[in-house]
């Protein structure tokens, strides 16, 4: 079975910085999918980036980019530029590719609250 | 165009009672997911469609629980004899097909006194 662990319950940035929210993944698959969802007090879970394993390359998207790690397991994500609207509760989530046992499900880390200070 | 959208967004219930969660999924999505969130946690997979069909229902508790998606579109979340324990956030998303990224609805909060 496949677990992902956020070993960050808190954190916490003045606006405008840079932080950086951890999350290592346990698999035994080869070909899967990365994700950070951010859920605000809205409840909406929304997507914030995706990385595929097979890709080398680092995924960004605007202010946010990750750190991934394939031998190592782990998948943490970098936001530059910190701003008011970033506070949420961020997810670490992990999915299998076709044939896998985890394909067609997202396994979800504990969540990592962050709070962007003015 | 417009998301993925759940109804009630919240429901209130009585232990033993009854309760149908609705979520409608973005058009044109062929796969669609049902997750429970408890307080403060990640959330839970409980049931995933492939079009009508139930592709992986592995997730579910136990056989109060059950799922359709009868048309391959609107999928109707079922709780049967409901317990203080079911009370959490449950969550609906789907996605083009099950390799491709899941976009979420806002959930349904569910309260059983």
């Amino acid at each position: 079975a496949q677990t992902v662990t956020q070993s960050q319950p808190e954190m916490s940035v003045q606006e405008a910085e840079t932080v950086t929210l951890s999350c290592t993944y346990d698999t035994s698959e080869n070909n899967y999918y990365l994700f950070w969802y951010k859920q605000p007090p809205s409840r909406q879970m929304i997507l914030v980036i995706r990385q595929e394993a097979y890709k080398q390359q680092n995924a960004t998207e605007n202010r946010f980019s990750v750190n991934f790690q394939k031998a190592a397991k782990s998948f943490s994500l970098k936001i530059s530029d910190s701003q008011l609207g970033d506070t949420a509760m961020y997810f670490c989530a992990f999915i299998g590719n076709a044939g896998g046992t985890s394909y067609g499900k997202l396994t979800f880390g504990q969540g990592t609250i962050l709070t962007v200070h003015p | 165009g417009a998301g993925v959208s759940q109804t009630p967004s919240n429901k209130v219930t009585e232990k033993g009672k009854y309760v149908e969660l609705r979520c409608d999924p973005i058009s044109g999505h062929t796969a669609l997911y049902w997750y429970r969130q408890s307080l403060g946690q990640g959330p839970e997979f409980l049931i995933y469609f492939q079009g009508t069909g139930a592709a992986d229902d592995s997730g579910l508790p136990n056989d109060r629980f059950f799922a359709v998606r009868p048309e391959g579109s609107v999928s109707t979340l079922k709780i049967q004899r409901t317990e203080r324990g079911d009370s959490a956030v449950y969550l609906c998303a789907s996605s083009l097909n099950a390799q491709e990224t899941q976009y979420f609805g806002p959930g349904t909060r569910l309260l059983v006194l």
